[in-house]
């Protein structure tokens, strides 16, 4: 089984609609989770964390967190086609003794296309 | 800003050479990574440094070396580039913080495409 888990799509969504993305990890130590978007070409950059159980709001992102199924989402309302990217789930865990280093393993992303 | 700063856009070297990727970074951060990227595979982390002349192998370090001799610099070393060694490579840094780097995130470069022949 994969560290972490993401349906590598591609995911297409009519512009205006809501975008789900989903994620699940393996190690109930982790501790943080991340999304990262990467435009085609370019490096990923982060758009939203989340580390607490509920959901965790940013503009038109909201990001999902359930550890106890070990699952973590992300949902873009009001898609638009500049949203159209690979988004990356990461996982952060503690190495023994709970120093970490900011180590983070990455799922394999998601292709999203928004469509007009 | 924070600013990565990789080399080479593109690199294309001959299989046995051996290869040298650079990567800087301007914000005093503790940690740098360097990360490759597959089709498929996602972004694997290969090695990363959380200090000067401090190392520790990530998920697939066959094949390869790092140096971190200054703060602000990360190289990545193939000692012998093969074919499957052709990828992307990013190079990334994040401030450390005790414990965990929850609010600490990634900051990548620019990416490094290298092509193995």
């Amino acid at each position: 089984q994969k560290e972490v888990e993401q349906n590598s799509g591609p995911l297409s969504v009519p512009e205006g609609a809501i975008a789900s993305l989903n994620c699940t990890y393996s190690d109930r130590g982790s501790q943080s989770f991340f999304w990262y978007r990467q435009y085609s070409g370019k490096s990923p950059e982060l758009i939203m964390f989340i580390y607490s159980n509920g959901d965790k709001e940013d503009g038109r992102f909201t990001a999902q967190l359930n550890k106890a199924s070990q699952y973590v989402s992300l949902l873009i309302r009001d898609s638009q086609p500049s949203d159209s990217a690979t988004y990356l789930c990461a996982v952060l865990k503690p190495n023994a003794g709970g120093t970490s280093y900011g180590k983070l393993t990455f799922g394999q992303g998601t292709i999203l296309t928004v469509h007009p | 800003d924070v600013k990565v700063t990789q080399s080479s856009r593109y690199l294309v070297k001959r299989t046995g050479e051996k290869v040298f990727l650079e990567c800087v970074q301007d914000m005093d951060h503790e940690n740098m990574f360097w990360y490759r990227q597959d089709p498929g595979l996602g972004l694997r982390l290969i090695y990363f440094s959380y200090d000067v002349k401090m190392k520790e192998k990530g998920d697939i370090p066959e094949g390869y070396s790092v140096s971190r001799e200054k703060k602000e610099r990360f190289s990545l070393i193939l000692e012998s580039a093969s074919t499957n060694q052709t990828s992307m490579y990013l190079c990334a840094s994040s401030l450390a913080l005790y414990q965990s780097s929850y609010n600490s995130p990634l900051h990548f470069g620019n990416g490094t495409r290298l092509t193995v022949t």
